[in-house]
């Protein structure tokens, strides 16, 4: 597609159920990145793809969190017994390599995820 | 392990004045990228610029320029001549450019222009 797409894009969810976040990144990018904002605050990294295989889920805060991705395509963020403290914007980010492999991050408009 | 701070948390500026980010980073790894991004009030991280450790060339781009120094290791970001459409939050990033390509950011610096 033409740019990142995160659905849903807002979530309001009760404490204690689990959630799935899902991001489509653009065709053709191999990396795919989520990270986790909170109202006011910095990008905090959660997990990183390469294809289908994650070489870094250092970011991911507790057991509650996991991700996989498909291929080269969808990647899938579930929290499980969502905590008030997950509330945050999670947003998903995807690349392609050029040269060294650094890449240009292309960020989604995020999943605003609200656990009452 | 890499840490990028932006020690500035809110700036305001009245319309037309030129504004400075400062962006200073950590790392032992002598090649690395280097990122500004803005996030405007819809929420939506815009990609600015891109600089890598190698060119320590200044850039500048329409009312934007950034001045990279890696004696101070700093990334500074200008923009001159402000306008209202500025309002943002602008982030500094760093990411290496061997082993783990992880965009490791900066808390941010929120600029408000005001009119």
């Amino acid at each position: 597609g033409a740019g990142v797409s995160q659905s849903p894009s807002n979530k309001v969810t009760e404490k204690g159920k689990d959630v799935e976040l899902r991001c489509d990144p653009i065709s053709g990018h191999t990396a795919l990145y989520w990270y986790r904002q909170r109202l006011g605050q910095g990008l905090e990294f959660l997990i990183y793809f390469q294809g289908n295989s994650a070489p870094d889920k250092s970011g991911l805060p507790s057991d509650r969190f996991s991700a996989e991705r498909t291929g080269e395509s969808v990647s899938t963020l579930t929290i499980q017994r969502t905590q008030q403290e997950d509330s945050a914007v999670y947003l998903c980010a995807s690349s392609f390599p050029r040269g060294g492999g650094a890449n240009v991050l292309t960020f989604g408009a995020g999943s605003r995820l609200t656990v009452l | 392990a890499q840490k990028v701070t932006q020690a500035q948390t809110e700036i305001s500026v009245v319309e037309k004045e030129d504004v400075t980010l400062d962006c200073v980073y950590e790392t032992r790894d002598t090649t690395y990228y280097l990122f500004w991004y803005k996030q405007p009030p819809s929420g939506e991280l815009v990609f600015l610029i891109r600089r890598n450790s190698f060119d320590e060339q200044n850039e500048i781009s329409g009312r934007y320029s950034w001045n990279f120094q890696k004696s101070t290791s700093s990334f500074n970001f200008t923009i001159t001549a402000s306008q209202v459409v500025d309002s943002a939050v602008y982030f500094c990033a760093l990411m290496l450019i061997q082993g783990a390509q992880k965009l490791v950011f900066g808390q941010g610096t929120r600029l408000t222009i005001n009119p």
